[in-house]
């Protein structure tokens, strides 16, 4: 079975610049997760779909975080403009099930982003 | 709100000596608990679970836990660490359906 799929794995941009990362959720998983981990923390979420809606997103700093599922598969997260403090791994992982507390979440190798 | 404290930010072990990985959570409402594993430039992968069930948790590569309730702890064990161990290793708490509240991480060195 393939696991999540994310990419780029690296991504180096300037300060007000716009990024955007990609994730593959495990085929037939309802629900995915877009996480930020910060360098020596343990990652937060930021936003939660299940199939093409949002669960949870108040994490997200939406004024200039934006995140979409389309067709209830594939997913893009976007940052425009960055910040300096937005360097860290982004993370995406899926369940099978509608993200119940005891689901298992199984997680991509993360997109490292550093912002200069 | 949740919370989980990860005592230790790095411990380090001989090889074949016994692994012992601190947590503790905070939580209003039961909780469901999880240990996961970080290995350098991978993605994190899930150790094991306590959904309510038994206390003492087993998972995967020797590793188990045991939930305790009096001591709001979830400690992780291992009897014999070995090399391929080392990693950094996150404690994990939700309820309901509130989301994944994960500890800072602890990194697990293994010295031969």
């Amino acid at each position: 079975e393939a696991g999540v799929a994310q990419s780029p794995r690296y991504k180096i941009i300037e300060k007000r610049q716009s990024v955007a990362f990609w994730c593959n959720p495990i085929s037939g998983h309802a629900t995915l997760y877009w996480y930020q981990q910060i360098l020596g923390q343990g990652p937060k979420l930021l936003i939660q779909f299940q199939n093409n809606g949002v669960v949870d997103d108040s994490q997200l700093p939406k004024d200039r975080f934006s995140a979409e599922r389309l067709k209830g598969v594939d997913s893009t997260l976007k940052i425009q403009p960055a910040k300096l403090e937005d360097s860290a791994v982004y993370l995406c992982a899926s369940s099978l099930l509608a993200g119940g507390s005891t689901d298992t979440q199984y997680f991509g190798p993360g997109t490292r982003l550093t912002v200069l | 709100a949740q919370s989980v404290t990860q005592l230790g930010s790095h411990v380090s072990v001989s090889e074949g000596a016994l692994v012992l990985l601190r947590c503790n959570y905070s939580s209003s409402v039961p909780p469901y608990l999880f240990w996961y594993v970080q290995y350098p430039n991978q993605g994190l992968q899930l150790l094991l679970k306590y959904t309510s069930a038994a206390t003492l948790v087993k998972g995967i590569n020797g590793f188990e836990a045991e939930f305790k309730k009096s001591e709001t702890s979830f400690h992780l064990t291992k009897p014999s660490a070995h090399m391929s161990d080392a990693a950094e290793y996150f404690c994990a708490s939700n309820s309901g359906n509130t989301p994944l509240v994960f500890g800072k991480g602890t990194r697990l060195s293994v010295i031969a």
